[in-house]
């Protein structure tokens, strides 16, 4: 499996801020996921990273809200922009190979605490 | 549409006892199916995973078990310790959607000593 490291690993921002979470893997993967799990909840997918074009988002999630970047094999950022007290969660990264598995594998993931 | 279902939402067993949480999904075009283990402040650990051509596989204390024809599978935790005490999540995922996952809602394991 590869090694994710995320940063930070957890901040408390104020209300109508932006942050920027980092994800980057040990070596060059070809799936990179952003996920969002709030407090006791179950994981949602935020988008797809992709690398060298626009991120495919879910329903429910656009790119003004969590703008994704992935300008190599290795590293991604999402933003979180205009924050309010509901985006408080932890947002997690994660990689994957579709061959010979789907295995996904996941960072640590990044504590936001929005007041 | 909650497309996997997981039930229960907490357990509590004894140590040395056998821990059973179950999923149910509805997309049958979904071909891989892997369970994850999450301690608190960590992200969550692939445990074990299934592939709808075979009804069980086991790596160590860990079993999956596979339904195809009521779109069900389990995770089996043989000997639960008190180590094992976490939440277990299943997911599934279809290759041609690009291994997105679709998680169930999580089940809270407590063992206790």
């Amino acid at each position: 499996s590869a090694v994710i490291s995320q940063k930070p690993s957890r901040d408390i921002c104020q209300r109508g801020t932006s942050l920027t979470i980092q994800c980057q893997v040990d070596s060059q993967v070809t799936m990179m996921f952003w996920y969002r799990q709030q407090p006791g909840q179950s994981l949602t997918l935020i988008a797809t990273a992709n690398q060298g074009s626009e991120a495919t988002y879910e329903s429910g999630f656009v790119i003004d809200k969590f703008p994704i970047s992935r300008p190599n094999l290795t590293f991604s950022t999402l933003t979180v922009s205009n924050m309010s007290p509901e985006d408080s969660s932890i947002y997690l990264c994660s990689v994957g190979r579709a061959e010979p598995h789907n295995e996904q594998f996941f960072g640590p993931g990044t504590r936001l605490t929005v007041l | 549409q909650q497309q996997v279902k997981q039930s229960p939402q907490s357990l509590i067993v004894q140590k040395g006892g056998i821990s059973i949480i179950n999923c149910a999904y509805e997309n049958t075009a979904f071909d891989y199916f892997p369970w994850y283990q999450q301690f608190p402040g960590k992200g969550p650990a692939l445990l074990i995973a299934i592939r709808p051509d075979v009804s069980e596989k086991k790596e160590g204390r860990f079993t999956i078990s596979f339904n195809k024809s009521a779109k069900q599978f389990s995770l089996h935790i043989m000997d639960s310790q008190p180590g094992d005490s976490a939440t277990y999540f299943c997911a599934a995922s279809r290759r041609t959607s690009g291994s997105r996952l679709t998680f169930g809602e999580g089940t809270q394991l407590t063992v206790n000593p």
